[in-house]
C-alpha cells in the first residue's frame, strides 16, 4: 500500500504563493493522488487530485513529478481562510477509501 | 442540496451505553463511508458502503456496526460504548468509480464516551 509523508507545519504569508510538499515513492501506477484540507474541526474539504499530468482549479494547482514520487500542492495566494491542514492522500484502486495520514498544519500569518 | 447531513452534532454516552449515528445524503451517491478522527490524528475509516445493500470493514472496525439503510442513508451503531470511542465521528459519500471519485464530508459528531 502506498503511505505518503508530509511536512507536519509550515507558515506562509498572506498573498504569497504556499506550497506544500508530499512524498508518496511507493505509489502504484494507478493510484491517485489527492489532496484535502480540514479547516479548524470542520469536515475535509476536497481540493483537487491528480495522477500523472499537472492539474489546476479554481482553489489550487497540484504538481506531480515525472516519476510520480512526489507532488506539490500550490495555493497561488494565500488567505487567512486558508490556515487549514492539508492532507496528501493515495487513493487506493478499490472501493476509493481515503488513508489520511498526519497532514501539514498550515498557518497563514497577515 | 443540503449535501451530506449528521445527526446528532454532539453526544455524551456512558460506559456501556449504545447509540446510533446517522448520516445521509442527498447527491444520489452510491458510496458512503464513516471516519473517525481521534484528537491531533487524521481520519480512519471505519466502515464503508460501496453501494447499497453492500458495507465492507475499514482499518478500525471493532467496536461498530453499520446499515445502509438505502441510498441516502448510512447508520454507524455503538452496541456497548468505551472510552476508547470518545472521538470526532465523519460521514462522508461519494461517487463510485475506480480511482477518481471526491468524497463529500459532513460536519461531524462530536462523541464523548464517560
Amino acid at each position: 500500500d502506498a503511505k505518503t509523508t508530509q511536512p507536519p507545519s509550515m507558515d506562509c504569508a498572506e498573498g504569497r504563493a504556499a506550497n506544500l510538499p508530499c512524498n508518496h515513492s511507493t505509489i502504484s501506477g494507478n493510484e491517485y493522488v489527492y489532496w484535502y484540507r480540514q479547516i479548524h474541526s470542520q469536515g475535509p474539504q476536497y481540493i483537487i487530485h491528480g495522477l500523472k499530468n499537472n492539474e489546476t482549479n479554481e482553489m489550487a494547482s497540484l504538481i506531480i513529478t515525472e516519476d510520480r514520487k512526489s507532488s506539490t500542492l500550490i495555493l497561488p495566494h494565500a488567505t487567512l481562510r486558508d490556515t487549514a491542514v492539508y492532507y496528501c492522500i493515495d487513493l487506493k484502486a478499490a472501493g476509493n477509501k481515503l488513508t489520511f495520514g498526519g497532514g501539514t498544519r498550515v498557518l497563514v500569518k497577515p | 442540496n443540503a449535501g451530506v447531513t449528521q445527526t446528532p452534532k454532539f453526544q455524551v454516552l456512558k460506559t456501556g451505553q449504545s447509540m446510533t449515528l446517522q448520516c445521509a445524503q442527498d447527491m444520489n451517491h452510491n458510496s458512503m463511508y464513516w471516519y473517525r478522527q481521534d484528537p491531533g490524528m487524521g481520519l480512519r475509516l471505519i466502515y464503508y458502503s460501496a453501494s447499497e445493500g453492500t458495507t465492507d470493514k475499514g482499518e478500525v472496525p471493532n467496536g461498530y456496526n453499520v446499515s445502509r439503510l438505502n441510498k441516502r442513508e448510512f447508520s454507524l451503531r455503538l452496541e456497548s460504548a468505551a472510552p476508547s470511542q470518545t472521538s470526532v465521528y465523519f460521514c462522508a459519500s461519494s461517487e463510485t468509480g475506480q480511482g477518481s471519485a471526491e468524497q463529500f464530508f459532513g460536519p461531524g459528531t462530536r462523541l464523548t464516551v464517560l
